[in-house]
């Protein structure tokens, strides 16, 4: 079935410093990808889609040159937390689906990001 | 207020059903799905359910719809203590992304 792999799983970044996740899906093709955000024992806030080969679409209140999101292929699409602050501590999650499926969308394992 | 809402906890105990409720506020939703995320994991797909059926039934898992009150329920049968985790109730309107629930923490005791 579609995998969507996510690294890294884990990362610790110093306050100012920038971290790219990346969400790649295995083994199907996605035009469009998601990246959740989701805080302690909350649901996941969507905070963009991504679009492969052009801009991603960012929610409202999602600080667009704060979260880049880069979807240079099909099957790849980066999350980079730039300048990251100790608030942007949180857990990070991207889906997929693949192409002419109008149903059942594959998540990532999420990254934990921690700034210190 | 929320476009999803699902109640926070639920306990019981081993073997027997867990029954998981959920409420959504959109009548043109097309797709509902049910998510399993136990600690530190990703979301994973259980089932998912098209607006214009009633019921689907997978191994353990039986989805319940009623459109006129826009509820979904999540029975797990027999459940069991590796059933622990949070469960999400998502929409999808059209072929747009998804709305969460904020999430039921089901836990399974012995």
């Amino acid at each position: 079935g579609a995998v969507v792999s996510q690294h890294p799983s884990r990362v610790i970044c110093k306050s100012g410093t920038s971290v790219k996740i990346e969400c790649r899906s295995l083994d199907f093709q996605a035009t469009t990808m998601f990246w959740y955000r989701q805080f302690p024992k909350q649901s996941l806030m969507l905070m963009a889609t991504s679009n492969e080969g052009s801009k991603a679409t960012y929610e409202q209140g999602v600080e667009k040159d704060k979260f880049l999101i880069n979807h240079a292929s099909l099957t790849l699409s980066t999350l980079t937390v730039t300048s990251a602050h100790p608030e942007d501590s949180s857990f990070y999650i991207c889906s997929a689906t693949p192409i002419r499926e109008f149903y059942g969308y594959t998540f990532g394992s999420g990254t934990r990001l921690t700034v210190v | 207020g929320e476009d999803v809402e699902q109640s926070l906890f639920l306990s019981v105990r081993e073997g027997d059903s867990s029954v998981i409720n959920c409420t959504y506020t959109d009548s043109s939703s097309t797709y509902l799905y049910w998510y399993k995320q136990e600690p530190g994991a990703g979301l994973q797909l259980l089932t998912y359910i098209f607006s214009n059926m009633d019921m689907k039934q997978d191994q353990r898992l039986t989805v319940l719809l009623n459109k006129k009150d826009k509820h979904l329920s999540l029975r797990i049968a027999d459940t069991q203590t590796g059933d622990s985790a949070i469960y999400f109730c998502a929409e999808r309107r059209g072929y747009s992304t998804l709305t969460f629930g904020k999430g039921t923490m089901l836990l399974v005791s012995p």
